[in-house]
Parts: C-alpha cells; sequence; structure tokens
C-alpha cells in the first residue's frame, strides 16, 4: 500500500535561512510526487510536482525538491525562507492516471524573525 | 477563475442529521474527489470519480454517500452526522493530462461540526 511519512511535525526556521522539509514515500510502482502549501484556513496549493525526468523539480515561490529513488524521498527546500513561508506543507503520492493522492501528515512550518 | 468552489464554508450539525456538502468545478475536470483533514492525520481520501455516472470509494467512505451527475458536480452527503464525522473536508479536481499526468486543484474546504 501506498503511504508517505513526514517525519517532523514542526519545524523552526530562522527568517533568511534555509530549509528542508523531508518526506518519505512507499509505493509499489513509480511514484508521482507532489508538495502542497496550506495557509491557515485556506485550501491546499500546489508547489511542486514530480512525474519523471530531471529529478530536481523547481516549483512556484522559490521552493525545489529533489526525488531520490535509492532513498524514497522527496524532499522539499528553500535557500532563503521568507515570513509569508509560514504555513502547513503536504507531501503527497499519487497514482498514475486519476486523482487518489496518498498525504502525509504534514509538517508546520513556523518562521522567526 | 472560480475553480473548485465548496459550500457551506462552516457548518454544524446535531448527532443524525443528514446534509449534502456541495462540491463544483468549472475547468471541465474528469476527475473529483472528497478528502477529510483531521489534526495530526493528514487529509484521507473519502471518495472519488473519474467521471460523470462513477463513483468509487477511497480510504475512509463509512457514513457518505457520493453521486456525479454531471462533469461539475460532486456532493457529498453525510446520511446520519456522527461526531467522528468532525473534521474539515476538501473537495478536489483533477485532469486527464498528456501521459496521464495529472495535479489537484483543491477547493477552500468546508468545516463541519457535530454535536
Amino acid at each position: 500500500a501506498q503511504s508517505v511519512t513526514q517525519p517532523d511535525i514542526h519545524i523552526t526556521v530562522s527568517e533568511g535561512a534555509s530549509l528542508e522539509l523531508r518526506c518519505n514515500y512507499s509505493y509499489g510502482a513509480t511514484p508521482y510526487l507532489f508538495w502542497y502549501v496550506q495557509s491557515p484556513g485556506q485550501g491546499l496549493q500546489l508547489l511542486l510536482k514530480y512525474f519523471s525526468g530531471d529529478t530536481l523539480v523547481q516549483g512556484i515561490k522559490g521552493f525545489e525538491a529533489e526525488f531520490k529513488r535509492s532513498q524514497s524521498s522527496f524532499n522539499l527546500r528553500k535557500p532563503s525562507v521568507h515570513w509569508s513561508d509560514a504555513a502547513e506543507y503536504f507531501c503527497a503520492v499519487g497514482a498514475l492516471g486519476f486523482q487518489k493522492l496518498v498525504f502525509g501528515t504534514g509538517t508546520r512550518l513556523l518562521v522567526s524573525p | 477563475n472560480a475553480g473548485v468552489t465548496q459550500t457551506p464554508k462552516f457548518q454544524v450539525l446535531k448527532t443524525g442529521q443528514s446534509m449534502t456538502l456541495q462540491c463544483a468545478q468549472d475547468m471541465n475536470h474528469e476527475y473529483m474527489s472528497w478528502y477529510r483533514q483531521d489534526p495530526g492525520m493528514g487529509l484521507r481520501l473519502i471518495h472519488y470519480s473519474v467521471g460523470a455516472g462513477i463513483t468509487d470509494q477511497g480510504e475512509v467512505p463509512n457514513g457518505y454517500n457520493v453521486s456525479r451527475s454531471t462533469t461539475e458536480d460532486f456532493p457529498l452527503r453525510l446520511l446520519s452526522a456522527a461526531p467522528s464525522q468532525t473534521s474539515v473536508y476538501f473537495c478536489a479536481s483533477s485532469y486527464r493530462g498528456p501521459g496521464l499526468r495529472t495535479e489537484a486543484f483543491f477547493g477552500q474546504g468546508t468545516r463541519l461540526t457535530v454535536v
């Protein structure tokens, strides 16, 4: 069965510092991976997605993620965090062809001044 | 751009009441789905649809019904509300892209409290 693990429930980063959010997945076939961000009281916004090809994926708002098959990981990174990045971040794995996403439990990012 | 629209945004129900959460999308997407979000559990799939007239169960379908009579609408029905159904509900739609690639677009959510 598919599963996604986000080991960090909360992370606090100083504004301007770099960020890495961890995501490990379990999937029997080629995974299709996504990172979503959720601001308080809002829906989910897609940051980036990986289907195939280049393992380093660029997304919106300066985020990137690297797919590492050998480690079953899809970690999200940003070189310099802004206060507006404070939100909850979800990693998800999807089945090809239709909409059945399996989500991790999320990581809440706090940004300190 | 309306995208995915969910109504209502907030709802309080008494145990045993029934209600329908509405979801509409204006992007002509084939696929639609319902998730519930609970603290510490991420989002879990309730039901999904791959086209009008076709629905299937997700991970947590008990207590919920769906139907898909049009491409645009995918309502979620709670038959007899229970406190365990207190949650935030998200509707999503997605397209059938090249090479079967797709991405999901989410509504703003419905916060449901069952007392």
